[in-house]
């Protein structure tokens, strides 16, 4: 099976840059996906590592180490509207198709 | 919008009753998901399915159950309902090919259950 860990809450001031981690164990590993969610709202996708390094999109990057089965979300700039919740998730072969499993979501909170 | 439609968004029942939640995915997309989010907690993979076929399975009770339809639509039927099964319900769609692109699942905006 697959499990993730990542911080409960992080709080971060406006401008700023904060860096979620991510660790997973799985049997087997397609690659690690972040996706975003504000309260009440549907998850979003964010970015995804498939390979060992950093993928940049705009003001968020992500990270990952399949060797250290260690991953990391970077928001730069962060402005209010970022404080949303951020899951890690294990993308996995699964009988030839994919199972993509979520870790528990750190709440992002941006400050003034 | 995600292009994933989900119905109802709110229900609300009593302890004991049953009720089936609605999905249709993305134009195109092959396998549907289905993820319970309970307050404050994360996705708990219920159950997968792939252009019609049961895929995947997580730690979906035996009381849940879930079929895709030839039109690819899928419904999550949900039987005598606790207090417990209150949460927010997903739905999310991809093309499901394993090896391809990033596997990104497209969400609905989810039904709410509440069980009084």
């Amino acid at each position: 099976g697959q499990s993730l860990e990542q911080p409960s809450e992080v709080t971060a001031v406006e401008g700023a840059i904060v860096q979620i981690n991510c660790t997973y164990q799985t049997s087997g590993f397609y690659g690690l996906s972040w996706y975003q969610q504000h309260d009440g709202g549907a998850p979003t996708f964010l970015s995804y590592n498939g390979l060992d390094g950093l993928e940049e999109t705009g003001r968020f990057s992500s990270f990952l180490s399949r060797s250290d089965s260690y991953g990391y979300l970077l928001l730069q700039e962060l402005q209010m509207k970022d404080s949303a919740s951020y899951f890690c998730a294990v993308r996995a072969p699964s009988g030839g198709y994919q199972k993509v499993t979520f870790g528990t979501g750190t709440k992002l909170q941006v400050i003034p | 919008d995600s292009g994933v439609t989900q119905t109802p968004k709110h229900l609300i029942t009593a302890t004991g009753q049953r009720v089936t939640l609605r999905c249709s995915p993305r134009s195109g997309d092959l396998s549907v998901y289905w993820y319970q989010q309970s307050l404050d907690q994360g996705l708990q993979f219920l159950i997968q399915y792939y252009n019609g076929e049961e895929r995947a399975k997580g730690n979906i009770l035996e009381r849940f159950s879930a079929q895709q339809f030839p039109d690819l639509h899928s419904e999550l039927n949900l039987s005598s309902l606790e207090l417990g099964d209150s949460a927010l319900y997903f739905c999310a769609s991809s093309v499901g090919v394993a090896s391809q692109g990033t596997g990104e699942l497209f969400f609905g905006e989810g039904s709410r259950l509440t069980v009084l």
